[in-house]
């Protein structure tokens, strides 16, 4: 079946350091990927995506490119903010799309400290 | 802004209460979801519908069940509540085809059985 795999955390970073959080996947076919942000008492927001291989996903200055031959998707930002403090959720969409649900890793819990 | 919106945040209900979480979505989207979030175990899928009065299990469904009589509203039903059901329960919706944009969640509801 589906999985995603990334580091648990929590990461603790100073303020303007360079992060990366790697994500890798178990998929038939090509999957669709995401990056997720869930801050402290909300729900989970769309960050960036990418629909196929070679694809770069970015927003809010975090970049992601999708490597079909490593089955990875790491997420990047070159300079973090306290504001970035949050739980990083990276997640798939199989091949066929349809209404079998996002497969979710179990999130990475990202503190930023001044 | 569209948005997925869950009826409560916060909820405290007593063992054995027929306990009713609400979803309304106002993007037209045909997929419907319930994931329930905890601490080490990440999202897990109890539920999706893919149209109107259709459901379809999801990786943990005992215990529950789900209504979408309206395209928009997709209801959780907690049968007989119980305490293992404490828990952050997120609602998201998307397009019949997801892979392109992925899912939108609401806000969470944190409910407390005692």
């Amino acid at each position: 079946g589906n999985s995603v795999t990334q580091m648990e955390g929590p990461v603790t970073l100073s303020e303007e350091a360079f992060l990366t959080i790697n994500c890798t996947y178990t998929a038939t076919g090509y999957p669709s990927l995401f990056w997720y942000v869930q801050y402290p008492g909300e729900g989970l927001q769309l960050l960036l995506k990418a629909t196929k291989a070679d694809d770069k996903g970015s927003n809010k200055g975090f970049e992601a490119t999708y490597r079909k031959e490593t089955t990875s998707f790491h997420l990047e930002k070159g300079s973090v903010q306290v504001s970035d403090s949050a739980v990083y959720f990276c997640a798939l969409i199989r091949s066929g799309g349809g209404a079998d649900g996002l497969t979710f890793g179990k999130g990475t819990h990202l503190i930023i400290q001044p | 802004d569209v948005k997925v919106t869950q009826s409560s945040r916060y909820l405290v209900k007593r063992t054995g209460e027929k306990v009713f979480l609400e979803c309304v979505q106002d993007m037209d989207h045909e997929n419907m979801f319930w994931y329930r979030q905890d601490p080490g175990l990440g999202l897990r899928l109890i539920y999706f519908s893919y149209d109107v009065k259709m459901k379809e299990k999801g990786d943990i469904p005992e215990g529950y069940s789900v209504s979408r009589e309206k395209k928009e509203r997709f209801s959780l039903i907690l049968e007989s509540a119980s305490t293992n059901q404490t828990s952050m329960y997120l609602c998201a919706s998307s397009l019949r085809d997801s892979r392109v944009y992925g899912y939108t969640f609401g806000s969470g509801t944190r409910l407390t059985v005692v």
